[in-house]
């Protein structure tokens, strides 16, 4: 069973810091790797979609590593800014290839 | 962009009654999967289906229903709703390649009173 965990569980940073986000995972057996972001309240907007034989994926601030091997990864946020305040969800699948969500990471950016 | 829909965004509802919360994609996209999600906690699979008649049931157990008879549309059904079904309802699609890329509605946050 893949279980998925998030740490921290939740951060509060002033406006412009980089930011480390960081997911372990116990099946590493995996063909990709889904990081979310959900506003309270919301539904998820998908931020990154990692492929197994990537590395790393980048979109705009966002930077997203894995390592298959060792079952982590890692989601980077450049200059945090306000907006960027959310709770960040890491989704690895399953054996059966159905999406796996651990506690996610709040985030919270202050001006 | 994901073009998918859920309606209605909120529903506040007495016990014992029927509700179908409607979830409704334009992408085409074979898979699609209903999640609950309690306030503040994790999102757990309830239901998934691979394509037109196909349903199955996921992780967490749910005694709601679904059904699939055209592609774009898996409504979910509460025969008769209590307090216990009070959450938010997740709607997502994805294609049908193993490296399928999840799309999500907005949500419908139900309240059972």
């Amino acid at each position: 069973k893949q279980e998925v965990t998030q740490i921290p569980a939740a951060l509060s940073v002033p406006e412009g810091e980089n930011l480390v986000l960081n997911c372990s995972f116990t099946d590493s057996a995996i063909y990709n790797l889904q990081w979310f972001r959900q506003d309270p309240g919301k539904g998820l907007t998908s931020l990154l979609l990692i492929q197994s034989s990537q590395r790393e994926q980048t979109s705009g601030r966002l930077n997203a590593s894995l390592d298959k091997s060792s079952g982590r990864s890692t989601l980077y946020i450049a200059a945090s800014q306000p907006g960027d305040s959310a709770t960040y969800l890491c989704a690895p699948p399953n054996a059966g290839n159905m999406l796996t969500f651990g506690g996610g990471t709040r985030l919270m950016v202050k001006p | 962009e994901a073009d998918i829909y859920q309606t209605p965004r909120y529903l506040v509802i007495g016990t014992g009654k029927k509700i179908t919360l409607e979830c409704s994609q334009t992408m085409g996209h074979d898979k699609m999967y209903w999640y609950q999600q309690d306030p503040g906690m994790e999102l757990h699979l309830i239901h998934y289906s691979y394509g037109v008649n196909s349903t199955e049931k996921g992780d967490l157990s749910s005694e709601s229903t679904v059904s699939r008879i055209r592609t774009e549309h898996f409504p979910l059904t509460l025969e008769s709703a209590r307090p216990s079904h009070t959450s938010q309802y997740l709607c997502a699609s994805s294609e049908t390649e193993i490296y399928n890329e999840q799309f999500f509605g907005p949500g419908t946050r139900l309240t059972v009173l």
